[in-house]
This record gives C-alpha cells, structure tokens and sequence, in this order.
C-alpha cells in the first residue's frame, strides 16, 4: 500500500500571505504511460471535498490561480499564492496510481 | 450539471450489512468510474472501492473482505455493501465520480456525504 504523509497538520496564515503544504508518498506516483497521479482536495466546513489539483500541478476548472501544485516522484506540494478567508478548510493529498490513498490532511486557519 | 446523491440507512446495527445507493443524475453513470468514500466523524478521508461502469472493480485491501460495489447501469445508480460492520465503521459515506478525458479527473464530483452511525 501506497502511504501518503502531509506535513503540517495545520496551519495559521495572515491573509494575503503565502501557504504551503507538503506531500510525500511512501513510493514514486510516476505511472508507466509517464503521468504522475497526485491530487490535491480542499474540504471546506461543512461541505464535501473538491478537486483543486490534478495530475500534480493541473487546475481543475474554476479553480482559482493563486492555488499551484507541484513537484514529482515522491515530494509534493500544494501552495497558496496568497491566502484569502475562503481557502479556510482541510486540504487533502492523495495518490492515484494504485488504487486510491488520502494523506491524512492539513487544516488550514486565518490568524 | 452532475449530481450525485447518497441514500440508505442513518442506522445498522453491530455485525449487520450497510447498504447504501448514489444515484447519479445529470449525466449518465456510462464510461466513468465511481466510488465510496468514507469520513469517520472529525477525521480524515478513506477510499473505500471504485467501479466502472462495465463493473470491472476494484477494493481497498483493507476492507476488501467486507465490501461490494455493484453498478446499475438502468437505474444510473452504483450501490456499496459493508458488512459486519461495528462501531469504527461510523463515518460520512460519499459518492464521488472519476472521469477520463487525455488526463485523470479523480473525483471531479462528490455527493452531499450521508452519516451512518454504528450502534445497537
């Protein structure tokens, strides 16, 4: 099994400011048709997750440009150009090229 | 728009089976991959199964023993069984699409998540 590790937990950003999050995959997410299958979820309150990021550093549609995703192999990272109230919520790593796995989540909260 | 809506018991009692149906409207259920997600109450995200809509399927190893996934195609509904199910497997239970196009779109959209609690 493919094991996901988010670092960190949480975090408290000032709005307006920069966000990062990491992912690490316990093995590489490099498939053999040359596709990397990382994603990234923004859970809000209340609400059901939504794709943010696919394939590692695609935007999904309506997704915001201030959300970039990038990295390779095993190491991942999801960042917020600058935050804003909204972006408030629990993100989500997670692989897909064996089966599915989640990381276990960053909360993310405005100072 | 694609709408995906979970339905089925709030309740199962220890050692019984959950049941629980995503009804797929706004498009048809054909040439996508669907699956079960489940969120124990202030906790993370757990895959659970995906199907196609062929109903070629595939399980996490963890609850492979347990679960079954099934599609109907007719009704535009895929459905998940879990059986001997106890108190760890109280959670919010989603529905979420999968969809191929050049790039993998996994889960593109999810239900609202319905709660089934566990308890006698």
């Amino acid at each position: 099994d493919i094991v996901m590790t988010q670092t960190p937990l949480s975090l408290s950003v000032t709005p307006g400011q920069p966000a990062s999050i990491s992912c690490m995959s316990s093995r590489s997410l490099l498939h053999s048709d040359g596709k990397t299958y990382l994603y990234w979820y923004l859970q809000r309150p209340g609400q059901s997750p939504q794709l943010l990021i696919y394939e590692v550093s695609s935007r999904f549609s309506g997704v915001p440009d201030r959300f970039s995703g990038s990295g390779s192999g095993t190491d991942f990272t999801l960042k917020i150009s600058r935050v804003e109230a909204e972006d408030v919520g629990v993100y989500y790593c997670m692989q897909g090229v064996h089966l599915r796995t989640f990381g276990q989540g960053t909360k993310v909260e405005i100072k | 728009q694609v709408q995906l809506q979970e339905s089925g018991p709030g309740l199962v009692k220890p050692s019984e089976t959950l049941s629980l149906t995503c009804s797929v409207s706004g498009g048809s259920i054909s040439r996508y991959y669907w699956s079960w997600i489940r969120q124990p109450p202030g906790k993370g995200l757990e895959w659970i199964a995906n199907i196609y809509y062929s109903g070629s399927t595939n399980y996490n190893p963890s609850l492979k023993s347990r679960v079954t996934i099934s599609v109907d195609t007719s009704k535009n509904q895929f459905s998940l069984r879990l059986s001997s199910v106890t108190a760890a497997d109280t959670a919010v239970y989603y529905c979420a699409r999968e969809r191929y196009d050049n790039s993998w779109y996994v889960f593109d959209y999810w239900g609202q998540g319905t709660l089934v609690t566990v308890s006698s």
